[in-house]
């Protein structure tokens, strides 16, 4: 089975800090993606990326940044992290481009920002 | 433009009684059409797709979901619910060769099994 690992569960960050979330998935998938998932807006599309060094923006990505520098790692990176970014941020991965198979998620990790 | 719509936020139901979770889309191309679930504390774990061939799709512990071109919905349902099933899911879409391609995901719908 692919497996997503978020290195963190649980982070708390004060306002202002640079803050990286870290992804790593480890069945050579091409596509990796962020999402953050907030009560009642489901799940929210950051950024995305489709091959090494590639990155897009979905749907929110503004006061964040993505860096993909090897194939399996996919970091998340709040520049200046705010009270308003404090949510859950789950990573997904996917072999294929047209998704049949879905994505795969990591477990998740829940940013408090203070 | 493309959406998905998961028309309940919460669904209560009691233990051995029958759940339905709707989910809604608007699209004007093909669909990939999907059912994730959310235990709590964990991550999203694909429960059932639809592809194409028969309407109908089952997943291993019961659930089922039916694909409906004209009403453009796909409808999540479970004839008798355990205290398990208690979790979040979440319909998401694929529209193809639009939208990037990317999986676009409804607001899901909590469901709490009470004894």
């Amino acid at each position: 089975d692919v497996k997503v690992t978020q290195s963190s569960r649980y982070l708390v960050k004060r306002t202002g800090e640079k803050v990286f979330l870290e992804c790593v998935q480890d069945m050579d998938h091409e596509n990796m993606f962020w999402y953050r998932q907030d009560p009642g807006l489901g799940l929210r599309l950051i950024y995305f990326s489709y091959d090494v060094k590639m990155k897009e923006k979905g749907d929110i990505p503004e006061g964040y940044s993505v860096s993909r520098e090897k194939k399996e790692r996919f970091s998340l990176i709040l520049e200046s992290a705010s009270t308003n970014q404090t949510s859950m941020y789950l990573c997904a991965s996917s072999l294929l481009s047209i998704p049949t198979d879905g994505y795969t998620f990591g477990s998740g990790t829940r940013l408090t920002v203070v | 433009a493309q959406s998905v719509t998961q028309l309940d936020s919460q669904v209560p139901v009691f233990e051995e009684a029958p759940v339905e979770l709707r989910c809604n889309y608007s699209s004007s191309v093909s669909v990939y059409l999907f059912w994730y679930v959310q235990y709590p504390n964990q991550g999203l774990q694909l429960l059932l797709k639809y592809l194409s061939g028969s309407t109908l799709v089952e997943s291993i512990n019961g659930f089922e979901a039916e694909f409906n071109k004209s009403q453009t919905s796909f409808h999540l349902r479970k004839p008798s619910v355990h205290i398990s099933d208690t979790a979040e899911y979440f319909c998401a879409v694929t529209f193809i060769k639009a939208a990037g391609n990317k999986l676009t995901f409804g607001g899901g719908t909590r469901v709490l099994v009470k004894p």
